[in-house]
């Protein structure tokens, strides 16, 4: 069975600063890999996925997500970070059509002024 | 233009009164999810219609039912609420054409006294 691990429970960036969130995945071959946002008592939105092809995906809100197959990871970036960016990060990975999602234990972001 | 309604957004019950959280969507997608989403955890699925097609998480507890009359609503039963029941509830949809993207409800936050 698929699972992702999300190494860091909790990140503190300074407004401005560039950010990555990490993730790495256990499948035995390629899943769909996905990240979510999800803002204080608020629902889950979709920042980006990757399904195949270019390995640098790009998303909603400025953030942007690397694939790398040899270190299984798909790492979340973001150049500049924003004060509303402060959220919970979830990345998450299915197998294929009809699988279902499997969630990482999530990254909070805090973001100081 | 919300596309997946929770309702209510938080709901409270006492310990072994039936609850029912409701989840609709103006997307007319062919799959509906529940999660359940505890403080600082990930959302757990425990449940999905593929159309009327009604699929159980081998974990999910027998304590929680769902119902799907129609393509639009699905509803989510809990039988006998204990104290480990209290969580966030999030309805998601999907149309399985390869997209591949859940759009999520705002969630339920359900108490239980």
């Amino acid at each position: 069975a698929q699972s992702v691990t999300q190494p860091d429970i909790h990140i503190t960036v300074s407004e401005g600063a560039s950010l990555e969130l990490r993730c790495n995945y256990s499948y035995g071959a390629t899943p769909y890999l996905f990240w979510y946002v999800q803002s204080p008592g608020q629902g889950l939105q979709l920042l980006l996925k990757y399904f195949s092809g270019d390995t640098l995906v790009q998303g909603i809100k400025g953030f942007e997500a690397e694939f790398k197959r040899s270190q299984s990871s798909f790492n979340l970036r973001k150049p500049s970070v924003h004060w509303s960016d402060a959220a919970e990060y979830f990345c998450a990975v299915r197998t294929g059509t009809a699988s279902k999602l499997t969630f990482g234990t999530g990254t909070r972001l805090q973001v100081t002024l | 233009d919300a596309m997946v309604i929770q309702n209510p957004r938080y709901q409270v019950t006492q310990f072994g009164k039936p609850v029912t959280l409701s989840c609709s969507q103006t997307l007319n997608h062919n799959v509906m999810y529940w999660y359940q989403q505890k403080s600082s955890q990930a959302p757990k699925l425990l449940f999905h219609y593929y159309d009327k097609d009604f699929n159980n998480e081998a974990d999910t507890p027998d304590n929680f039912q769902s119902r799907r009359p129609n393509t639009s609503f699905c509803f989510l039963d809990i039988r006998s609420p204990g104290l480990g029941d209290a969580a966030m509830y999030l309805c998601a949809t999907e149309n399985r054409d390869g997209n591949e993207k859940l759009f999520f409800g705002s969630g339920t936050q359900l108490s239980v006294l």
